[in-house]
C-alpha cells in the first residue's frame, strides 16, 4: 500500500511564476490537508480539502489555491510566486478530519 | 507568543538516555499530535492523543488537558532516534497548529 505520495520532489521558479504541487492520499484516505514549512520552523497549515471542497483555510493570501479530485488526489496552486514561497510543502492525508493524518515526503520549493 | 511552544529547541543525549521533550499550547484542543521529521522532510506521525497516555515501543506520550502541556519521552535512546520532533495541536476547528519542533541528536 503506498503511502502519501507527492510530486515533483524538487521545483525551481523565479518570482512571478506559477507552480502546481501534487498529492496523491493514501489508499483509503478522503481528506488531503496541505502545509508550508519554511526552513528551521514547523508547519503550517495552509488549507484543508474533503469532498472535493476546501473547508478550512489557514492565514494564506488568496495566491495559494487548491483543487481536489474525485480520486481524492488534490493540487495546490501558488501563483505569482515571491522568494519568501521557498519551502518545503508537505501534503498530509486522513480519514475524514478528525482522524491521524500522514504526511507525504513534500516538494521543496525554491522561487529565486 | 506562540500557540504551540515547545522545549528544549535543540537536544543532545547520549546513546540509552531517557529523553523528555515538552509542549505547552494556549489554545482549546481536541487532541495533541506528536510527529517526527527525519532530515530530508519526511514526517512521521508517532501519536494522536486527547487524553492520558499512549505507549507504543520506547515511545511514551503524555498529555495533562487541565495544564494544557503534553511529553514525548524516548526511552534507551538510539542514534537513529535523531530526528525533529514535533507537536501539533488540533483546534477544535480541526485546524492544525505546529510547534517549531525540537531537534534531538542522540550520540553512540
Amino acid at each position: 500500500d503506498a503511502g502519501v505520495t507527492q510530486s515533483p520532489t524538487h521545483l525551481i521558479k523565479t518570482r512571478g511564476q506559477q507552480v502546481t504541487l501534487r498529492c496523491s492520499p493514501k489508499s483509503g484516505h478522503d481528506t488531503v490537508s496541505w502545509y508550508q514549512q519554511a526552513l528551521g520552523q514547523g508547519p503550517q497549515f495552509i488549507f484543508q480539502y474533503y469532498e472535493e471542497e476546501e473547508r478550512q483555510r489557514g492565514n494564506f493570501p488568496d495566491r495559494f489555491s487548491g483543487h481536489q479530485f474525485p480520486n481524492y488526489s488534490s493540487e495546490l496552486n501558488v501563483n505569482a510566486l515571491l522568494l519568501g514561497d521557498s519551502a518545503l510543502y508537505l501534503c498530509a492525508s486522513s480519514i475524514g478530519v478528525q482522524e491521524t493524518q500522514y504526511f507525504g515526503p513534500g516538494t521543496r520549493l525554491l522561487v529565486l | 507568543k506562540n500557540e504551540v511552544e515547545q522545549s528544549p529547541q535543540n537536544l543532545t543525549a547520549q546513546e540509552g538516555e531517557f529523553i523528555t521533550i515538552n509542549c505547552s499550547y494556549s489554545v482549546g484542543i481536541s487532541a495533541l499530535h506528536w510527529l517526527q521529521q527525519h532530515p530530508g522532510g519526511g514526517i512521521v506521525s508517532l501519536f494522536m492523543l486527547s487524553s492520558g497516555k499512549k505507549k507504543h515501543g520506547r515511545l511514551i506520550a503524555t498529555i495533562n488537558i487541565q495544564e494544557k502541556h503534553s511529553s514525548l519521552h524516548i526511552t534507551a535512546s538510539h542514534p537513529r532516534d535523531s530526528a525533529v520532533y514535533i507537536c501539533a495541536a488540533r483546534r477544535n476547528t480541526d485546524k492544525l497548529i505546529f510547534g517549531t519542533g525540537t531537534r534531538l541528536q542522540v550520540f553512540p
